[in-house]
């Protein structure tokens, strides 16, 4: 069945650099993406969406970039601090689908001081 | 404005056993989904209610997990009998509306269960 899934199962990066997580989706039906942060213990928290007929948007520190021609996702944070450690999740919607969310795997990123 | 309540927060049973799990939604959301998260794995839908209909449950393994939501607010999830591959976290999320596909879900905190 079509899945999401990740490049990177972790990414370590110094505090204060810029960090950038890969997602690539398989179904070329879906139309909405999302960026999910999961904190350990916690539940997914939103962090930032896009729809298919954007190619970037920008939130505080985050930027989600799409790539519909080669069925790719990225989350860029900015000056990353050590409270982004968590495990990223990009998810993605088919519209036709009664808004059913798939989520991919997960990147870790872990922020070394 | 509370979030999504969830309990208990920890559940350990062992295999052939029954456990139930509870989940207030955030106060005004007409839909509420549980999700199933494996170690390591994202989380995977369940069930999606709407009020307290069922809009989705294609996924739910429906000859051990059952789930009711009577009054369109609260809801439970169980599992009877359990098996060892049931070990995860049980999410429970709500959104306001749950028919536009950009809208937001707010998730609890979960109930991470092991079966032993």
């Amino acid at each position: 069945g079509e899945s999401v899934g990740l490049h990177l199962p972790t990414l370590s990066v110094q505090e204060g650099d810029n960090s950038i997580i890969n997602c690539a989706y398989s179904n070329s039906a879906s139309d909405y993406f999302i960026w999910y942060k999961q904190e350990s213990g916690k539940g997914p928290q939103f962090i930032i969406d896009i729809r298919s007929n954007m190619d970037k948007r920008q939130g505080q520190r985050v930027t989600v970039l799409l790539n519909k021609t080669v069925k790719h996702l990225s989350l860029q944070i900015a000056a990353t601090q050590p409270g982004d450690s968590a495990v990223y999740f990009c998810a993605e919607a088919f519209s036709g689908s009664a808004r059913q969310l798939t989520f991919g795997s997960g990147t870790q990123l872990t922020v070394l001081p | 404005e509370a979030g999504v309540a969830q309990s208990p927060r920890y559940k350990i049973i062992e295999k052939r056993q029954s456990v139930a799990f509870w989940c207030n939604p955030i106060s005004g959301h007409a839909t509420l989904y549980w999700y199933q998260q494996i170690l390591g794995q994202g989380p995977k839908l369940l069930i999606q209610f709407q009020n307290n209909g069922v809009v989705d449950d294609s996924q739910l393994p429906k000859d051990r997990f059952s789930a009711e939501r009577l009054k369109g607010v609260d809801s439970t999830l169980k599992i009877q009998p359990a098996k060892l591959e049931d070990s995860a976290v049980y999410l429970c999320a709500s959104s306001l509306y749950g028919g536009a596909t950009n809208e937001k879900l707010f998730f609890g905190s979960g109930t991470q269960l092991s079966v032993l």
